[in-house]
């Protein structure tokens, strides 16, 4: 079994549509991270959390919110979606020793029509 | 601004070595790391500098010059499984991770 567990892996859904993606770890890591992907850029950072009571915006945190339910858990939610936030989405995790070395989740493809 | 510069794609034959760049430009630097994804996966760590020089593991080395601001992935002896994107991600000095846009390698038999 993945360390690292996104789901869903694939989803389509409808503009407006509320979309939860959730992640869940078995490493034992406090840091937890959500990035999306797209063509031609690079990794961007959304949201992460550091342990259970620290939340803290990335990048591109507008249209996204989060939560960090457990130490293993981090879900991603986009309450109204929108086309452009269609992307692949990556859930990832790290220690605090080594902040740069992120374990990734295998990705939830989101197309938003 | 902070920046990372990759070339988006390059190819190569298969047993030859090729040699990934990347410039950087961030606000600090408190590492450099090198990542490779698949077609439809995950990245994957690859390798880690923070001094400047030469790191070898393997077929693959990493070099780092941080007067430069520049980081080279060196692939030697280069096999079909080696095609993937290689990304470039730098740790800036609030140790948020910085990522370049990743260079797609296409070996070729």
């Amino acid at each position: 079994d993945a360390d690292v567990t996104q789901t869903p892996r694939n989803r389509i859904t409808k503009t407006g549509k509320r979309i939860m993606l959730e992640c869940s770890q078995t490493k034992g890591h406090d840091r937890m991270y959500w990035y999306r992907q797209d063509p031609g850029l690079g990794l961007r950072l959304i949201y992460y959390s550091f342990d259970v009571k620290d939340i803290n915006k990335g990048e591109i945190s507008d249209g996204y919110s989060v939560s960090r339910q457990a130490q293993a858990k981090f879900s991603l939610s986009l309450e109204s979606a929108i086309p452009n936030q269609t992307a692949l989405y990556f859930c990832a995790t790290s220690s605090q020793a080594d902040t740069g070395e992120l374990f990734f989740g295998e990705g939830s493809r989101l197309t938003v029509l | 601004g902070q920046n990372i510069d990759q070339p988006t794609e390059m190819t190569a034959t298969e047993g030859a070595i090729v040699q990934i760049n990347c410039t950087y430009q961030t606000s600090g630097f408190n590492g450099l790391f090198w990542y490779q994804q698949h077609a439809g996966e995950a990245p994957t760590f690859l390798s880690y500098n923070v001094l400047d020089g030469l790191e070898e593991k393997g077929r693959f080395s990493s070099f780092l010059s941080r007067s430069k601001g520049y980081s080279y992935l060196l692939l030697k002896e280069l096999q079909m499984k080696d095609s993937a994107s290689y990304l470039c991600a730098v740790l800036d000095s609030n140790y948020q991770l910085i990522w370049g846009a990743g260079t797609k390698l296409i070996i070729k038999p």
